[in-house]
């Protein structure tokens, strides 16, 4: 089954403790995303990868780190977690960009930082 | 910078009515897409339907369509026949042709409610 999983869909951590937030699709996509929500904001792109070792910041990168080792996986990184970061993660993948091609999200992780 | 807004916090529908839910989006390019997706309880994010700004034709798909007013910047989404189902966040997206990031814009969301 084509799909974008995320791992933990849930965690509960303190401030300062670094995490890691997993993001793998079984699709072959190039494009690869970022995005945290929050109540009224919608969705905002955190980063984004266009292939492996190609990252780039998106609207709301301050605190987060990303790395592209591998054509299927994406993790989010926290260094040093804030309580601003509590938020609901999606990570996303596509094709390419350029003409349309679908955004595919994975489950979504909720964050709680204390 | 694009901005894309939804204004209505909270609609709520009787069942097998219709509803629609209101979009409207700032850009300066000539050449995007716009989208609907649902959010359910479950919080995966499910496309609904999508437009392209070329188009001048609404986009359709079984009960949802849009009303794409391009000069107003106003992209409404139709449910007909609501069900039970449909109750969630509803967001409004937009993303310009070339973008290198596929980055979409999203709106604040609107959460729909149906009554039984």
């Amino acid at each position: 089954e084509a799909q974008v999983t995320q791992n933990p869909r849930y965690l509960i951590t303190v401030t300062g403790k670094k995490l890691t937030v997993t993001c793998s699709q079984n699709m072959n996509h190039e494009y690869m995303s970022w995005y945290r929500q929050d109540p009224g904001l919608g969705l905002r792109q955190i980063y984004y990868s266009m292939n492996v070792e190609v990252t780039d910041k998106g609207d709301v990168p301050e605190g987060y780190k990303v790395s592209r080792k591998e054509k299927r996986n994406f993790p989010l990184i926290l260094e040093s977690p804030s309580p601003n970061q509590t938020s609901l993660y999606f990570c996303a993948s596509s094709y390419g960009g350029g003409t349309y091609n679908e955004q595919f999200f994975g489950p979504g992780t909720r964050l709680t930082v204390l | 910078a694009q901005t894309v807004t939804q204004s209505q916090p909270e609609m709520s529908v009787q069942e097998a009515e219709t509803v629609t839910l209101s979009c409207t989006y700032d850009t300066s390019e000539s050449d995007y897409y716009l989208f609907w997706y649902k959010q359910p309880p479950s919080r995966q994010m499910i496309l609904v339907i999508r437009q392209e700004a070329y188009k001048q034709q609404n986009a359709t798909e079984n009960r949802f369509s849009v009303n794409f007013q391009k000069a107003a910047k106003s992209f409404s989404l139709k449910i007909s026949d609501s069900q039970l189902g449909d109750a969630a966040m509803y967001f409004c997206a937009y993303r310009i042709s070339n973008n290198a990031g596929n980055m979409l814009t999203f709106g604040g969301g609107t959460r729909l409610m149906v009554k039984p």
